[in-house]
């Protein structure tokens, strides 16, 4: 899998949008770009991917740069309750795999 | 659908002892893993399974053993317990390729 590369912390207003960088830039043609957060110690949550083209579900929306070296996750309407941990993965979409996650970025919401 | 159900939730050993963490899915994912958190730390992959019968390593397998008898159960056992292994331990189901559904955790302290 491709390494990626986050911010460790990032701060956002409650109802503006969160924009979350992330860097891959040896991802492979086969790689999805995958983004999980985890709030508290929980375990962490399937957020949202995508191969290429920009992605959008109900909890976010993903934005791929068109060489794929680099997204975005973006969270809408900020709220308390996406503070969390937000991990960003490359990921093979087929055949055997081994997935490992980085230390992603802590995003705090302010009110 | 449990999900991914993990036991027990906490756990206390003292330095030598094993024990197994237990872990099952209901989804008919043929992708497991486990992974260990240490405070204020990423997720790092201990051991994952593609199917029964199959398993390898991850990133930090030393000190613990799987196996994979069954497409529900992915147990993870350590042999003798040490104080650097003192963790979270999350597991995590999938169909191969596609995003992981993570259990609750099972929160672990080595004396």
């Amino acid at each position: 899998d491709a390494k990626t590369t986050q911010p460790p912390s990032m701060d956002c207003a409650e109802g503006r949008a969160a924009n979350l960088p992330c860097n891959h830039s040896t991802i492979s043609g086969n790689e999805y770009v995958y983004w999980y957060r985890q709030i508290h110690s929980q375990g962490p949550q399937y957020i949202i991917h995508g191969l290429k083209n920009n992605e959008t579900n109900e909890m976010a929306s993903l934005i791929i740069t068109e060489d794929r070296k680099s997204s975005t996750l973006i969270l809408p309407h900020a709220t308390l309750r996406d503070t969390a941990v937000y991990y960003c993965i490359a990921s093979y979409s087929g055949g055997y795999q081994k997935v490992t996650f980085g230390t992603g970025t802590k995003l705090q919401v302010i009110p | 659908n449990a999900g991914v159900t993990q036991t027990p939730k906490f756990q206390v050993l003292k330095t030598g002892q094993s024990m197994t963490l237990q872990c099952a899915q209901d989804m008919n994912h043929e992708y497991m893993s486990w992974y260990r958190q240490d405070p204020g730390m990423g997720l790092r992959l201990i051991h994952y399974s593609v199917g029964a019968g199959i398993t390898d390593q991850g990133e930090v397998p030393n000190g613990y053993n799987v196996s994979r008898s069954t497409t529900e159960d992915f147990p993870l056992r350590l042999l003798s317990a040490a104080p650097s292994q003192t963790s979270v331990y999350f597991c995590a189901s999938s169909y191969v390729g596609s995003e992981q559904y993570f259990g609750p955790g099972t929160r672990l302290t080595v004396t």
